[in-house]
C-alpha cells in the first residue's frame, strides 16, 4: 500500500530545458511535503519543501507544486543543468506522525548536456 | 565529523547471523532517524529518537530489529537472525531539533546484503 507514488522511474531531459517530476499521494492527512536529491553511494539531501496551506514554493532553479484537490505535487527545474543528474525522492508526513516521513520509490533524472 | 558517519559503509552476512550498524550524528545534533531503502522502493521509517525521550520505534519491520542511542550521540541498529529480506541500504539522519525533513542531513548509509 504505497501512499506515496512516483510513477516514472525515470526521465530524461535536454540541459537548459525544464524538468517535471511527478508524485501522487493518497492519504489526505499529509500536510507537509518534501523533495529530495540523492546521487550515487550519498545519502539524500532534501531540496525543498511545501507545506499544505501553500500551493506553490520557489527557490532559485527550483519550484513545487501542490495540488491538494488532485492529490498530487510536482517539481519543476529551471533551467535543468547536468549537475542536475540524480535520483529525486517526493515524501510527506502528517502532523500525527510529523517525524515519519512516508517516500516515493524515486525518479532518476538525467539532464542530457 | 561535518556530516553523519555510517559504519560499515557495505556488510555481507550469512542468513541467521546478528549484525550491529552504527550511526555517528553530527554533534549537536538531538534528533536521530534510521530508514532503510530495499531495492525499487522509497525509504521507510524505522526508528526515531529525540533527546532523551522515549525512542518512536513504530516503524521497526519485527521484534528482530532494535536500536539504541548512548549519551544522546551515536545509534546502533541491530538486526537479529537476519533474513533475505532484511537486505536494504539502512540509512541514518539526523536534525538539529524534532524537525519534519527540512533540517534531516542523511548518512551515506550502510547497504546491507543477507545471503
Amino acid at each position: 500500500d504505497q501512499q506515496v507514488k512516483q510513477n516514472s522511474p525515470s526521465l530524461s531531459v535536454q540541459e537548459g530545458r525544464i524538468s517535471i517530476l511527478n508524485c501522487d499521494y493518497t492519504n489526505s492527512m499529509f500536510d507537509y511535503f518534501l523533495w529530495y536529491k540523492k546521487y550515487p553511494a550519498e545519502g539524500p539531501t532534501f531540496l525543498i519543501s511545501i507545506s499544505s496551506i501553500k500551493d506553490k514554493n520557489e527557490d532559485g532553479r527550483f519550484t513545487v507544486f501542490l495540488n491538494k484537490s488532485a492529490k498530487h505535487l510536482s517539481l519543476h527545474i529551471v533551467p535543468s543543468q547536468p549537475g542536475d543528474s540524480a535520483v529525486y525522492f517526493c515524501a510527506a508526513s502528517d502532523k500525527g506522525s510529523a517525524r515519519q516521513l512516508t517516500f516515493g520509490s524515486g525518479t532518476q533524472l538525467t539532464v542530457l548536456p | 565529523g561535518a556530516g553523519v558517519s555510517q559504519s560499515p559503509s557495505n556488510k555481507v552476512t550469512e542468513k541467521g547471523k546478528d549484525v550491529e550498524l552504527r550511526c555517528d550524528p553530527i554533534s549537536g545534533h538531538t534528533a536521530l532517524y534510521w530508514y532503510r531503502q530495499s531495492l525499487g522502493q522509497g525509504l521507510e521509517f524505522l526508528i526515531y529518537f529525540q533527546g532523551n525521550s522515549a525512542p518512536d520505534k513504530s516503524g521497526l519491520p519485527s521484534d528482530r530489529f532494535s536500536a539504541e542511542r548512548t549519551g544522546g550521540s551515536v545509534s546502533t541498529l541491530t538486526i537479529q537472525r537476519t533474513q533475505q529480506e532484511d537486505s536494504a541500504v539502512y540509512l541514518c539522519a539526523s536534525s538539529l531539533g524534532a524537525g519534519r525533513g527540512a533540517g534531516y542531513t542523511f548518512g551515506s548509509g550502510t547497504r546491507l546484503t543477507v545471503v
